[in-house]
C-alpha cells in the first residue's frame, strides 16, 4: 500500500517570503501522479499543483512550483512570494494511474503566513 | 458548473442515532469518491462510485456504514447506529474519467454526542 509522510506539522513564513513543504511517499508503482490541496479554514479543499510521475520537469503553477525526486520518493512545494491568503493547510497526495485512482493523503501542514 | 455540493455542512447527532449525508456530483462527472478527515489527520478513502456501481470500498467502511449512487448522478452515505468514533468531516469528491483532477465539496461536519 503507498503511505504519503508530512514530516513538518506547522510551517510559518513572512508575506513576500519563500517557503517550502516536504513530503515523501512510499510506492512500488512506476506510473503515479503527485498533488498538493490546499485546505484553507471551513472551506473546500482546492488544488494547488500536480506531477505525473513520468514527467521528469518539475511542475510550476504561478508561485507554486515542486521539486519532484523521483528516485529518492521527495516530493516538495515551494511558495514564492507568500500572500496573506496562501495560509491553509496544505496536504500532499499520491494517486495511482488507473483503478479507482483514489487519492492518499498525508497528515497535512499548517502553514501560517505573518505580515 | 456548481462545483461539487455537500449537504448538511453540520450534523450534530446523539450516539445510536442514524444519519444521512448528500453529495451532488459535478454534473457530468461519471467518478465520485467519499473521504473523512478526523481532526489533525489528512482525508482517508472510504468508498468509490463509477457512475452507479461501488467499485471500492475501505475496510474504514464497517458495517454501519453504507453508501449509494442511484442512477450515477447524487450520492448518499448512511451511518447507522452513530459511536463518537464517527465524529469527523465526511468529504464527497467527483471526477471524470480521464481527467486528473478530483474536485471537493466544503464536507458535512459530523458531531456525535
Amino acid at each position: 500500500a503507498q503511505t504519503v509522510t508530512q514530516s513538518q506539522p506547522e510551517m510559518s513564513v513572512q508575506e513576500a517570503e519563500t517557503v517550502t513543504l516536504s513530503c515523501t511517499y512510499d510506492t512500488s508503482e512506476s506510473d503515479y501522479y503527485l498533488f498538493w490541496y490546499k485546505q484553507p479554514p471551513s472551506r473546500q479543499m482546492i488544488l494547488v499543483i500536480r506531477q505525473e510521475a513520468y514527467k521528469q520537469q518539475n511542475a510550476t503553477e504561478n508561485r507554486f512550483s515542486v521539486n519532484f525526486q523521483k528516485a529518492a520518493k521527495s516530493f516538495s512545494l515551494k511558495i514564492s512570494d507568500s500572500q496573506l491568503g496562501d495560509a491553509a493547510m496544505y496536504f500532499c497526495a499520491y494517486r495511482s494511474q488507473g483503478g479507482s485512482e483514489k487519492l492518499v493523503f498525508g497528515k497535512g501542514t499548517k502553514l501560517t503566513v505573518n505580515p | 458548473d456548481t462545483g461539487v455540493s455537500q449537504d448538511p455542512r453540520h450534523k450534530i447527532t446523539k450516539r445510536g442515532q442514524n444519519v444521512t449525508f448528500r453529495c451532488d456530483p459535478i454534473s457530468e462527472h461519471n467518478r465520485l469518491y467519499w473521504y473523512r478527515q478526523t481532526l489533525g489527520q489528512g482525508p482517508e478513502f472510504l468508498t468509490y462510485f463509477q457512475n452507479e456501481a461501488q467499485l471500492e470500498k475501505s475496510r474504514l467502511l464497517s458495517d454501519r456504514f453504507s453508501a449509494e449512487r442511484p442512477k450515477g448522478s447524487f450520492s448518499t452515505l448512511e451511518i447507522q447506529r452513530t459511536e463518537q468514533g464517527d465524529s469527523a468531516m465526511y468529504l464527497c469528491a467527483s471526477s471524470r474519467t480521464g481527467v486528473t483532477e478530483a474536485f471537493f465539496g466544503q464536507g458535512t461536519r459530523l458531531t456525535v454526542v
